[in-house]
């Protein structure tokens, strides 16, 4: 079991820059989550898919954001344009969708917007 | 509005000793919880979790205990274990429809001073 992997580890980039996330979750989990994870706030849940399909992008920031998912085992967060307030430590999280199946995560990206 | 509170950013506790980690709620309509330990540069990993319907749930050294009355949970190590030293986190889930959606405390991050 490779767990779930997320790159790059670390992505330094300029405010206005496009960054993409990548993840790979879990061979046969069926529910995918992006949170973001900032001193103030906390890890947050940015975006649900189930089966692929995005089923709650409520917590997703602003426009600036966008998440897909082309198949079960690829899934990616969009950032366009970044900004400094951006910067966070980024994970993915997969898991079986059963009602108290628990979340397993990567190691998260850790974004630094200049 | 933070719905899970851990009030304790962090805490020392000697090897050997009891480590308690606790973790208030809000939300009435929780009823199922989860303990998460998180390594620096990892991902949080899920340690132990209880359903409402209990008060009491015990996997080696961990034991989490549930007030329902008080909104309070607690999470035991005994004996703890430097090993043990890392963040953890209590999170929150209400079963049901959007049963995926947890809500995360904020840590406490645990040393075991050997």
């Amino acid at each position: 079991d490779a767990g779930v992997i997320q790159s790059p580890r670390h992505e330094v980039t300029e405010m206005g820059q496009e960054v993409t996330l990548r993840c790979k979750p879990i061979s046969g989990h069926n529910s995918l989550f992006w949170y973001r994870q900032t001193m103030m706030r906390g890890l947050e849940l940015l975006i649900y898919f189930n089966n692929n399909v995005p089923i709650d992008d409520s917590g997703m920031p602003e426009d600036r954001f966008s998440a897909k998912m082309p198949n079960a085992s690829f899934s990616t967060l969009k950032i366009q344009p970044s900004e400094p307030r951006d910067s966070a430590v980024y994970f993915c999280a997969s898991s079986l969708s059963g009602i108290n199946s628990p979340l397993h995560f990567g190691n998260g990206t850790r974004l630094t917007v200049t | 509005d933070q719905q899970v509170k851990q009030n304790s950013p962090s805490l020392s506790v000697q090897e050997g000793r009891i480590s308690i980690l606790n973790c208030d709620y809000t939300n009435s309509m929780f009823d199922y919880f989860l303990w998460y330990k998180k390594y620096p540069a990892e991902g949080p990993t899920f340690l132990i979790s209880i359903s409402s319907i209990k008060d009491k749930n015990e996997d080696g050294r961990f034991t989490v205990f549930l007030n329902k009355s008080a909104k309070h949970l607690s999470l035991h190590i005994v004996p703890s274990q430097p090993g043990d030293s890392a963040v953890y986190f209590c999170a929150a889930r209400v079963s049901g429809a959007g049963s995926y959606q947890l809500t995360f405390g904020k840590g406490t991050k645990l040393s075991v001073i050997p």
